[in-house]
């Protein structure tokens, strides 16, 4: 099992770019979800999803798209990339949920800068 | 309103001192929480969770709801603790985490 895959693992990008973070898992994980991690600020949800088909907005989903087509993958979109989101991002995933004996797993991460 | 506070950035403690990392939490109804680490260049994963009751590396957690804390206790503390730790809350929507500001711990020798 690779577990949780994150591509790519650093990126830099022009203020207006758009780009796809790409994330995979490959243990059937109904939960899927995307974090930002920033100096200071912990880790923030940008958006998740149930399941195939289902996703909905976190504590920061402004500038960011998702969509779950398929169990396995759970694209982040920046749609017009800002300053404000270089960061390092974290897609995580887990059996039904986040709580009880749910435990996330946590993808490697990637590191965007936006200039 | 749903919080998790990590009051303390840096922790700094030699190898074989007590460590406390604090966690404060804002709930209303039966909270879940969690500790997670992350390992120079690891990623992130879970430690312990309080419904658990369990120690793991050493370390252990107790749920306060009096307090509203959750704080992460070590007896004796080893070099290869030192990390970055998040002490995360499960909210009431859609099963998310709020996760702390995260303590990074650095244990000397």
């Amino acid at each position: 099992n690779a577990g949780v895959t994150q591509t790519p693992k650093f990126q830099v990008l022009k203020t207006g770019q758009s780009m796809t973070l790409q994330c995979a898992q490959d243990m059937n994980h109904e939960y899927m979800s995307w974090y930002r991690q920033d100096p200071g600020m912990g880790l923030r949800l940008i958006h998740y999803s149930v399941g195939a088909g289902i996703t909905d907005q976190g504590e920061v989903p402004n500038g960011y798209n998702v969509s779950r087509s398929t169990t396995e993958d759970f694209p982040l979109r920046l749609l017009s990339a800002a300053p404000s989101q270089t960061s390092v991002y974290f897609c995580a995933s887990s059996f039904g949920g986040t709580g009880g004996y749910n435990e996330q797993f946590f993808g490697p991460g990637t590191r965007l800068t936006v200039l | 309103a749903q919080r998790v506070t990590q009051p303390e950035k840096l922790l700094s403690v030699f190898k074989g001192a007590p460590v406390e990392l604090k966690c404060n939490y804002s709930y209303s109804g039966s909270p879940e929480l969690f500790w997670y680490v992350q390992y120079s260049r690891q990623r992130l994963q879970l430690l312990l969770r309080h419904i658990s009751r369990e120690s793991i590396k050493g370390f252990t957690a107790d749920l306060n709801k009096g307090e509203t804390s959750f704080h992460l206790k070590k007896p004796f503390a080893q070099e290869e603790d030192s990390a970055m730790y998040y002490c995360a809350l499960k909210g009431n929507q859609g099963g998310k985490l709020i996760f702390g500001q995260g303590t990074e711990l650095s244990v000397k020798p």
